[in-house]
């Protein structure tokens, strides 16, 4: 079983619409929950970061920890066509060791 | 503020040569990790380094290894390559060694023929 598990999708919806983006993870030692963007032939950038449980809302973008259920989420309000990317969800424990522990990542397209 | 530099951009080798791969950090970043992003196994953790010392280290062969210089530049090198060693080859920079905040390079494209 991977540490953390997400749906590579691809996942097509149209402009405007609210995107939902998720990842399970096994380790409940976990602390640290990250969202990254990869737009084709770059590399990632940290949209989201939480840190234990919650939520957190940066403009269009809501992150969510579920720690009780070992779920974290991803929503996009009023998606743009520029939205479209591919969407990791990046996990690491509380030694601070570096290494991020990243889902297959999620294909998103929106289409105009 | 320049952003993480990877070089080169895409590398054409044949199995049993080795390649260096270079990675110039943000301006003041004294940490750099490496990835290795395929298809099938998505991004895996290489290696991280720190004030030129070897922090951690992820599950990969002895066939991979890494330096990092006084001016925080770093190079990868991957001797013996192999078929499925083909991937994008990204490296990230922090200002704090085990930071979760990475920032990027747009990586190295390998590919092993």
């Amino acid at each position: 079983q991977k540490e953390v598990e997400q749906d590579p999708g691809p996942l097509s919806v149209p402009e405007g619409a609210i995107v939902s983006l998720n990842c399970t993870y096994s380790n409940s030692a976990f602390q640290y929950f990250m969202w990254y963007r990869q737009y084709s032939r770059k590399g990632p950038e940290l949209l989201m970061y939480t840190y234990s449980s919650g939520n957190k809302e940066d403009g269009r973008f809501t992150a969510q920890v579920d720690k009780s259920s070992k779920y974290i989420s991803l929503f996009i309000r009023d998606s743009q066509p520029s939205d479209s990317a591919t969407y990791l969800c990046a996990i690491t424990g509380s030694s601070n060791t570096g290494k991020l522990i990243f889902g297959q990542g999620t294909t998103l397209q929106v289409k105009p | 503020k320049a952003g993480v530099t990877q070089t080169p951009r895409y590398l054409i080798k044949t199995r049993g040569q080795q390649v260096t791969l270079s990675c110039s950090p943000i301006s003041g970043h004294r940490s750099v990790s490496w990835y290795q992003q395929t298809p099938g196994q998505g991004l895996q953790f290489l290696f991280e380094y720190f004030s030129e010392t070897q922090r951690n280290k992820g599950n990969f062969p002895g066939r991979f290894s890494g330096r990092q210089f006084s001016n925080s530049r770093s190079e990868m090198n991957v001797s013996t390559l192999e078929l499925g060693d083909s991937a994008l080859y990204l490296c990230a920079s922090s200002d704090i060694s085990g930071s979760e905040k990475l920032f990027f390079g747009s990586g190295t494209q390998l590919s092993v023929l």
